[in-house]
């Protein structure tokens, strides 16, 4: 079946460090979708992307879909502790459930 | 407007017993999935609904089943539970079937099997 596969599992960075996770799936996508889970919390949705070389900002995140639509990425500029939590890229083949990756959780030292 | 409503929050079950998880969606939303996420891993599709009927089966065993009412609002059951079926489940709203619009996530119910 559909696999999405996350990089890196974990991350640690000082406050004001940049913060990138890499989503790639083993299937094109329709559209990506990324959301956050703080600790303890459930899944909040982000964005989401559907065109091939699609780059969206949110503030200091800045999510991009790949050429091939088989790829994502989610990069973070100079972190902060609110940014703490798990990231989870989500996508699917066509108009059916989605499929999450394991997630990268993020730890940010102040 | 409230959000995705899961109750209970938190259930403590013995193996074997059966287990009955509720999920209310986003008023005006006429799709449900059910999601279980167990620690440090990401969701796992379990079942998706749009319009009272099942339109998506994830790999998990025939104890899991599922409906949906005429209020949109679902039933997630499980049977015969096991210790491995300890973990988050999550109910996930959307506006229409599939995944086109993102998923508004309740706060889930937190399964213990002892």
């Amino acid at each position: 079946g559909q696999q999405v596969m996350q990089i890196p599992q974990y991350q640690h960075v000082q406050e004001g460090e940049d913060f990138t996770t890499y989503c790639n799936s083993s299937t094109t996508l329709s559209n990506i979708q990324w959301y956050k889970q703080r600790p303890g919390g459930h899944p909040v949705f982000l964005i989401q992307l559907v065109k091939s070389g699609e780059v969206k900002k949110q503030k200091r995140l800045t999510f991009q879909f790949g050429e091939a639509k088989k790829n994502s990425s989610l990069h973070i500029t100079a972190t902060q502790t609110t940014d703490v939590g798990t990231y989870f890229c989500a996508g699917a083949p066509g108009n059916t459930p989605l499929v999450f990756g394991k997630g990268t959780r993020l730890s940010v030292i102040a | 407007d409230a959000g995705v409503t899961q109750s209970p929050t938190h259930l403590i079950k013995t193996r074997g017993q059966h287990v009955t998880l509720r999920c209310s969606p986003i008023s005006g939303h006429k799709s449900v999935s059910w999601y279980q996420q167990v620690l440090g891993q990401g969701p796992q599709f379990i079942f998706q609904y749009y319009e009272k009927e099942e339109r998506g089966r994830g790999n998990f065993p025939d104890r899991f089943s599922a409906r949906q009412f005429p209020n949109y609002s679902s039933e997630l059951n499980v049977n015969a539970l096991l210790l491995g079926d300890s973990a988050l489940y999550l109910c996930a709203s959307s506006l229409v079937e599939g995944q086109f619009y993102g998923y508004t996530f309740g706060s889930g119910t937190r399964l213990t099997v002892v």
